[in-house]
């Protein structure tokens, strides 16, 4: 499965847009980006995962850029209760629904 | 549904001990997996089921045994503690194919 590279650490406002970059140059044409996020230390939580189109669900929405090198989380008005590790992770469908890479993710720190 | 339950939620072992970490899920996923999560990292594959029966060693296995003799249960054990085994452990279960993974609460362990 690909790699991928996010910030250690972003900081939004309350009720701003978040918006959490990931590099994933080595995808592959049949890999998937998930975003998965986890709170304090609870069990990680699915967000939304995409292909090659922009994705959009109740939760958030998933921006991958037409080369598909990268793609961008949008929390559109991030609260306190957002604060979490959020990670991407780039897998495909042979073989890996059932084993996850987890990377160090990006801290995010919502702030009133 | 309860979703991927895990038990129990907090454990103490001595060293040489041996215990068994429970996991169960009430949603007829054939994919289990079980992770460990140390502090300020991300999730890490110990072992993984593709269906009842199936087994599978992932990316840190040593010192830990799996069965999956049903769909719903899929149990870790630890042979025999050792403090490098304090850790966070998480259950997983999905249907597969691109489908995202539903984690249980975790299990905290501490080997002294």
């Amino acid at each position: 499965d690909a790699k991928t590279t996010q910030p250690t650490s972003m900081d939004c406002a309350e009720g701003r847009a978040a918006n959490l970059p990931c590099n994933h140059s080595t995808i592959s044409g049949n890999e998937y980006v998930y975003w998965y996020r986890q709170i304090h230390s609870q069990g990680p939580q699915y967000i939304i995962h995409g292909l090659k189109n922009n994705e959009t669900n109740e939760m958030a929405s998933l921006i991958i850029t037409e080369d598909r090198k990268s793609s961008t989380l949008i929390l559109p008005h991030a609260t306190l209760r957002d604060t979490a590790v959020y990670y991407c992770i780039v897998r495909g469908l042979q073989g890996g629904s059932e084993k996850l890479v987890f990377g160090k993710g990006t801290k995010l720190t919502v702030n009133p | 549904n309860a979703g991927v339950t895990q038990t129990p939620k907090f454990q103490v072992l001595k060293t040489g001990q041996s215990m068994t970490l429970q996991c169960a899920q009430d949603m007829n996923h054939e994919y289990m997996s079980w992770y460990r999560q140390d502090p300020g990292m991300g999730l890490r594959l110990i072992h993984y089921s593709v269906g009842a029966g199936i087994t599978d060693q992932g990316e840190v296995p040593n010192g830990y045994n799996v069965s999956r003799s049903t769909t719903e249960d899929f149990p870790l054990r630890l042979l025999s503690a050792a403090p490098s085994q304090t850790s966070v452990y998480f259950c997983a279960s999905n249907r597969g194919g691109p489908y995202e993974q539903y984690f249980g609460p975790g299990t905290r362990l501490t080997v002294t």
